[in-house]
């Protein structure tokens, strides 16, 4: 049963470290998700790559997060430096685009990083 | 993408089955309806999608109406694991694989 791995699981650090979290999508999956979701905003999206390439990150805070895929089975999300607003959990989540269709229809979620900033 | 609306909650009785609407007055040809359930403590999981005409898969089924303003997800009977927060989303064709969740509803199901 293939799943979106997601690594920590909890995270609690203080106000100016440095967060990096971790995404192993599916094997074969081509589109990788990076979602937020807290109890004021809800779920958000972040940022999503298509064959390691970023595609949107139009959600992303530009000037302290990051978001990059090493390879094909492992995309990162980092926070530097982060910030008690920054407390959420955050979900990875891949897909696959078919050749023709340009779009994924089904996303499959991790299980998610919880991130406590104090 | 145009906006859907939903009950913010609704209870059913185990192994009943159960209607969740959604509206989404606005929609144009192109929109994709999908759903996504979210269990407590866990991330989003695909439910179904459609464009146009009814779909059936193993977890639900999705009947559209003729004018595509509203659709209905039906669980045809629910289980006490199926209560979780419940997801209609449009997906337009600008947005590429883009989702945006709203607020769902929250479905609480009785033994």
């Amino acid at each position: 049963d293939a799943r979106v791995t997601q690594t920590p699981r909890h995270k609690v650090t203080e106000m100016g470290q440095e967060v990096t979290m971790r995404c192993q999508p599916i094997l074969g999956h081509n589109t990788v998700f990076w979602y937020r979701q807290t109890m004021m905003q809800g779920l958000e999206l972040l940022a999503y790559f298509r064959n390691r390439a970023p595609l949107d990150d139009s959600g992303m805070p530009k000037d302290r997060f990051s978001a990059e895929m090493p390879d094909a089975t492992l995309a990162t999300l980092k926070i530097q430096p982060s910030e008690p607003r920054d407390s959420a959990v955050y979900f990875c989540a891949s897909g696959l685009v078919r050749l023709r269709e340009r779009k994924t229809y089904e996303q499959y979620f991790g299980p998610g990083t919880r991130l406590t900033v104090t | 993408d145009a906006k859907t609306t939903q009950p913010n909650s609704m209870e059913s009785n185990e192994e009943e089955p159960v209607h969740l609407p959604c509206n989404h007055s606005t929609i144009s040809g192109t929109d994709y309806i999908h759903w996504y359930r979210q269990l407590p403590s866990q991330g989003p999981e695909y439910v179904i999608h459609g464009l146009t005409s009814n779909v059936n898969n193993r977890m639900a089924s999705l009947a559209i109406a003729e004018d595509r303003k509203s659709s209905t997800l039906i669980l045809h009977r629910a289980t006490l694991r199926d209560a979780a927060v419940y997801y209609c989303i449009l997906r337009g064709e600008t947005s590429g694989s883009r989702l945006t969740f709203g607020e769902g509803t929250q479905l609480t199901v009785n033994p």
